[in-house]
């Protein structure tokens, strides 16, 4: 199993251009997570899908977009990036099996907004 | 609101035991979690804890929960180079999605 997969690891955009962060899972987990990671401020939930078909948002969903397009896959789109978008982003699942709720997180992706 | 903080910076000795502290604001939460951050990677679970636990031990790593003063720590014994990262705790409440996450700990193990 890969886990949990993102797409790209690097990305530098321009002030007003678009994106979208790709997130997969192969562990046949039901709830997936969007963060970012800023220094100093820990992780901050921007957007949550309970289950396929389902989104709700998290702590700072402005000025982002998410989808969920089946169990496996939940993407997060940047529509005119800002440099207060500049940040660390981390894809996370979850198995409501689990009795620890543990969360599984991506490797991050690392995007620049200039 | 909720709210989860740590310390940023903790440095210790190679083989000494170090303490990373958390206190939170949620009397209603009721996992609490330990995870590990190396550079350039995401975050891996290293232990958690039920509310309704006083102290869980795992190998090298203690963790005590003072729910009166909702204070939480991660005890390493015998600290290596290895585990110089970020560590961050987090919080759950039952029935709900949310997580709440301190703004991590870096721990440098000096040789």
């Amino acid at each position: 199993n890969a886990g949990v997969t993102q797409t790209p690891k690097f990305q530098v955009l321009k002030t007003g251009q678009s994106m979208t962060l790709q997130c997969a899972q192969d562990m046949n987990h039901n709830s997936m997570y969007w963060y970012r990671q800023d220094p100093g401020m820990g992780l901050r939930l921007i957007y949550y899908s309970a289950s396929e078909g389902t989104t709700d948002k998290g702590e700072v969903p402005n000025g982002y977009n998410v989808s969920r397009l089946n169990k496996r896959e939940f993407s997060l789109r940047l529509e005119s990036a800002a440099p207060s978008q500049t940040s660390v982003y981390f894809c996370a699942s979850r198995s409501p099996g689990d009795h620890s709720y543990e969360q599984y997180f991506g490797p991050g992706t690392r995007l620049t907004v200039t | 609101g909720e709210d989860v903080e740590q310390s940023l910076f903790l440095s210790v000795r190679e083989g000494d035991s170090s303490v990373i502290n958390c206190t939170y604001t949620d009397s209603s939460s009721t996992y609490l979690y330990w995870y590990k951050q190396e550079p350039g990677a995401g975050l891996q679970l290293l232990t958690y804890i039920f509310s309704n636990m006083d102290m869980k031990q795992d190998q090298r790593l203690t963790v005590l929960l003072n729910k009166k003063d909702k204070h939480l720590s991660l005890r390493i014994a015998d600290t290596q180079t290895g585990d110089s990262a970020i560590y961050f705790c987090a919080e759950k409440t039952s029935g709900t999605y949310k997580y709440i996450f301190g703004t991590g700990t870096r721990l440098k193990v000096l040789a």
